[in-house]
């Protein structure tokens, strides 16, 4: 049974660009939830997605857009990138229902110069 | 502003003792919380999770404690193995529709061998 996987693992990028990091869920899995953590933070919730639609958003802003697929896989897509958004990007996954155990990816580390 | 906070940072024990991490939260309404571990470069692990409804749930080796009178949370973790040694984060999912998940600054266990 695959956990959640992210791609890719690192990615540098340089103030201005723009980036896409992706997500595939756990199996059975039909909800994706975006988390960045910055260093020796814990992680802060940027956006939940379901049924190919946002349905929740976290304090940021609309530089950070999403995607959810009909096989439930994501993307997270930050433009104009600052060197604030350096950080490990996690991607979560669950079964769309109250209290839901969100199983975490790998992380996306993101550097950017 | 609410979050769900640590009291302290770091904790050293020796193996083979039992650890306690704590956490605070001020939310009333947080009515499902999940322990999570985290080591170097890798994504969050699901520890063990307990609902508003309980008191205490209890793992392998791990026992989660709830008191919702104090809005206090805290994770036991039986015979300390190096293995343990990581950082801890306890997450609050908010309750009244709310999705995300809330994170503190997380507790760094160092297992002393």
């Amino acid at each position: 049974d695959a956990g959640v996987t992210q791609s890719p693992t690192h990615l540098i990028k340089t103030r201005g660009q723009q980036v896409t990091l992706r997500c595939s869920p756990k199996s059975g899995h039909d909800t994706v939830s975006w988390y960045q953590q910055a260093l020796g933070q814990g992680p802060q919730f940027i956006f939940q997605y379901y049924e190919e639609e946002e349905r929740q958003r976290g304090n940021f802003p609309d530089r950070f857009s999403g995607h959810q697929f009909p096989n439930y896989s994501s993307e997270l897509n930050v433009n104009a990138l600052l060197l604030g958004d350096s950080a490990l990007y996690l991607c979560a996954s669950s079964l769309d229902r109250a209290q839901s155990l969100q199983y975490f990816g790998p992380g996306t580390r993101l550097t950017v110069l | 502003g609410e979050s769900v906070g640590l009291h302290l940072p770091t904790l050293s024990v020796q193996e083979g003792d039992n650890s306690i991490i704590n956490c605070a939260y001020s939310n009333s309404a947080s009515d499902y919380f999940i322990w999570y571990k985290q080591e170097s470069g890798k994504g969050p692990q699901f520890i063990i999770d307990i609902r508003s409804n309980m008191d205490k749930r209890q793992g392998q080796r791990v026992t989660v404690l709830l008191n919702k009178t104090v809005k206090h949370l805290s994770l036991q973790i039986a015979a300390t193995q190096p293995g343990d040694s990581a950082v801890y984060f306890c997450a609050e999912n908010r309750g009244a529709g709310s999705y995300q998940l809330t994170f503190g600054k997380g507790t760094k266990l160092s297992v002393i061998p």
